[in-house]
């Protein structure tokens, strides 16, 4: 069956680094998101990865790994209002969107 | 690094204007293009194919009157929101047909947040 496996809550320091692991297994790829959504809102689009490597913007950088089925999304300089939810969802060979269950971020001061 | 450029990424607008969303592919011409629609938690709605010197194919139930879409050269394709309205809010994504000798591939843009207000 096709899943997505992401840790269910973390909680970092202001000012500090965290990262979010996501792995996937999919029937095919053809890429991943990673979006943010804080409660009550919709979810918005902070990343896609079709290759291999690191795509940096800002704070916020999304690492892939295909042989490994592997996704990490890096938050650099935690703001509190980098508290929210972060779900990764991968693309499978019908480009249908496989949602993980989120990542609930904590931020503490 | 990204192959596929979409812009804008973000666009807040008045119920009645238009909006134009601009696909380019960066490093290969793209005969085919596609347009996505996709709402919270679910999966890409594909909402046209977009052939470069034709006219768009548009899939049931999509307005071909209010969402425009021109593919007038090898790299870029747009789609345009015309008289947009809140119900049209959502996230845009399209993405382009690499051809290579023996496959073939999609990649996709980053997407744009519509919202009207």
């Amino acid at each position: 069956g096709q899943n997505i496996d992401q840790p269910t809550e973390m909680t970092a320091t202001e000012g500090a680094i965290v990262q979010i692991n996501c792995t996937y297994q999919t029937s095919g790829f053809n890429g991943l998101f990673w979006y943010q959504q804080h409660a009550g809102e919709a979810p918005t689009f902070l990343s896609y990865n079709v290759l291999d490597g690191l795509e940096e913007k800002g704070r916020f950088s999304s690492f892939l790994s295909r042989s490994k089925g592997y996704s990490y999304l890096l938050l650099k300089e935690l703001q509190m209002k980098d508290s929210a939810s972060y779900l990764c969802a991968a693309i499978d060979s019908n480009y249908q969107l496989i949602w993980g269950a989120g990542t609930k971020l904590i931020i503490k001061p | 690094g990204a192959v596929v450029s979409q812009h804008p990424s973000w666009v807040i607008c008045k119920s009645g204007t238009s909006v134009k969303i601009e696909c380019r592919s960066l490093d290969f011409q793209a005969t085919t293009m596609f347009w996505y629609r996709q709402f919270p938690k679910q999966s890409l709605m594909l909402m046209a194919t977009s052939n470069e010197g034709s006219k768009a194919t548009y899939e049931q139930g999509v307005e071909k009157d209010k969402f425009l879409i021109n593919h007038a050269s090898l790299t870029l394709s747009t789609l345009t929101v015309t008289s947009a309205h809140p119900e049209d809010s959502s996230f845009y994504i399209c993405s382009a047909r690499w051809a290579g000798r023996e496959h073939e591939k999609l990649f996709f843009g980053s997407g744009t947040q519509l919202s009207v207000l």
